[in-house]
């Protein structure tokens, strides 16, 4: 069946450093991928995505590409800020595109 | 444009009670989700509507849980009655198709049952 894979957390990182949150997946065919957000006491927030191999989803200085070849989706930024302190979230939407599921989530926390 | 809403944000109720959680989502968006996220682990989908019919409620514990969404517009989801392993966020999410492609969270119901 689809599943999601993300690195285990808490990331903890200092204020401009950079970051990589590791995300793989298991989906037959060509699913559409995404990041979602958490920032403490709010919702989920979508923060980039990409449907098709080789896409590049970029949002708010963050990036991640859709790797067909090793099944990835990496989330990076070149310098992290405490307001990104938060949990992230790897999910995926397969192409009868009922509804996403999801990665265990990734807290990251950011210290100035 | 206003967002996904969701009442109660918080509820504690014992086991063996019931109950329910409300729900309306953006206007105009025929597709409404709801998830439920334990803590530590990711959303999982409990129950998906398209306007007020069920496309998806495989994983409803349906002895317990029950959901509707009349005249396809606002939903409410119940548990009666409820179980320890019941405490968790209860997410709401609406999108314009049915292909889930954007979906939009409330702000959800953190349930806790003692």
């Amino acid at each position: 069946g689809n599943s999601v894979t993300q690195m285990e957390g808490p990331v903890t990182l200092s204020e401009e450093a950079f970051l990589t949150i590791n995300c793989t997946y298991t989906a037959t065919g060509y699913p559409s991928l995404f990041w979602y957000v958490q920032y403490p006491g709010e919702g989920l927030q979508l923060l980039l995505k990409a449907t098709k191999a080789d896409d590049k989803g970029s949002n708010k200085g963050f990036e991640a590409t859709y790797r067909k070849e090793t099944t990835s989706f990496h989330l990076e930024k070149g310098s992290v800020q405490v307001s990104d302190s938060a949990v992230y979230f790897c999910a995926l939407i397969n192409q009868a595109g009922t509804a996403l599921i999801f990665g265990k989530g990734t807290t990251l926390s950011v210290s100035s | 444009e206003a967002g996904v809403a969701q009442s109660p944000r918080y509820k504690i109720i014992e086991k063996r009670q019931s109950v329910a959680f409300w729900c309306n989502p953006i206007s105009g968006h025929a597709t409404l989700y709801w998830y439920q996220q334990i803590l530590g682990q990711g959303p999982k989908l409990l129950i998906q509507f398209q306007n007020n019919g069920v496309v998806d409620d495989s994983q409803l514990p349906k002895d317990r849980f029950s959901a509707e969404r009349l005249k396809g517009v606002d939903s409410t989801l119940k548990i009666q009655p409820a179980k320890l392993e019941d405490s968790a966020v209860y997410l709401c999410a609406s999108s314009i198709t049915n292909q889930g492609r954007e979906q939009y969270f409330g702000p959800g119901t953190r349930l806790t049952v003692t």
